[in-house]
């Protein structure tokens, strides 16, 4: 049973563009969501987060939105530049005993310039 | 400040043999989780520790096994290898428990034959 869902495997978006990654979620107990990009070869690297009392947050190019209501979350990236190139990871934090993180699958970005 | 390393970071086995792999944290680090990542299922959690302790384990079978140092450095263990346990394991390391934000190393790639 996945918790946590990202939907689509791949996107591709033109540079400049706005890039828009989604990701579902079933547990209404989780209190904390990251994003991480994870580039090939490499570990995945932290990008952004949101604690669950807020509904955006923040950093630059990237800005990271919760919908409680429909357990959703997005990323959006603008304007997304070919750099941004990587398989991008949301993340939910659990409360109590099960304070672990738990993954979607993935999204890969492809910018094309 | 070096980042996370984990050793080796390519390893083959056959079935049935067992293997360990090492993850180094971040000097200051006192946390470290270990992720099994397998193509289209995300990153699943494997466990966690801090100051030696286990936290908390992920839902897999008793052949994963994990230890930590009083330097916080970390070994899992898998005995009795499967085909399926061939995968990208990660560790990451934070200051603390609680996974605000995680660093993680490289990975290593097991491959089952």
């Amino acid at each position: 049973d996945q918790q946590v869902k990202q939907n689509s495997p791949s996107l591709s978006v033109q540079e400049g563009r706005i890039s828009i990654l989604n990701c579902d979620y079933t547990n209404s107990m989780f209190d904390y969501f990251l994003w991480y990009k994870k580039y090939p070869a490499e570990g995945p690297t932290f990008l952004i987060s949101i604690s669950s009392i807020k509904d955006k947050n923040e950093d630059g190019r990237f800005t990271v939105f919760l919908n409680k209501s429909a357990k959703h979350l997005s990323l959006h990236i603008v304007p997304s530049q070919p750099g941004d190139s990587a398989v991008y990871f949301c993340a939910a934090r659990g409360t109590g005993s099960a304070r672990q993180l738990t993954f979607g699958s993935g999204t890969q970005l492809t910018v094309l310039p | 400040k070096a980042g996370v390393t984990q050793t080796p970071r390519y390893l083959i086995k056959t079935r049935g043999q067992q293997v360990t792999l090492s993850c180094s944290p971040i000097s200051g680090h006192r946390s470290v989780s270990w992720y099994q990542q397998t193509p289209g299922q995300g990153l699943q959690f494997l466990f966690e520790y801090f100051s030696e302790t286990q936290r908390n384990k992920g839902n897999f079978p008793g052949r994963f096994s994990g230890r930590q140092f009083s330097n916080s450095r970390s070994e899992m263990n898998v005995s009795t290898l499967e085909l399926g346990d061939s995968a990208l394991y990660l560790c990451a390391s934070g200051l603390g428990a609680g996974y605000n934000e995680q660093f993680f190393g490289p990975g290593t790639r097991l491959t089952v034959l």
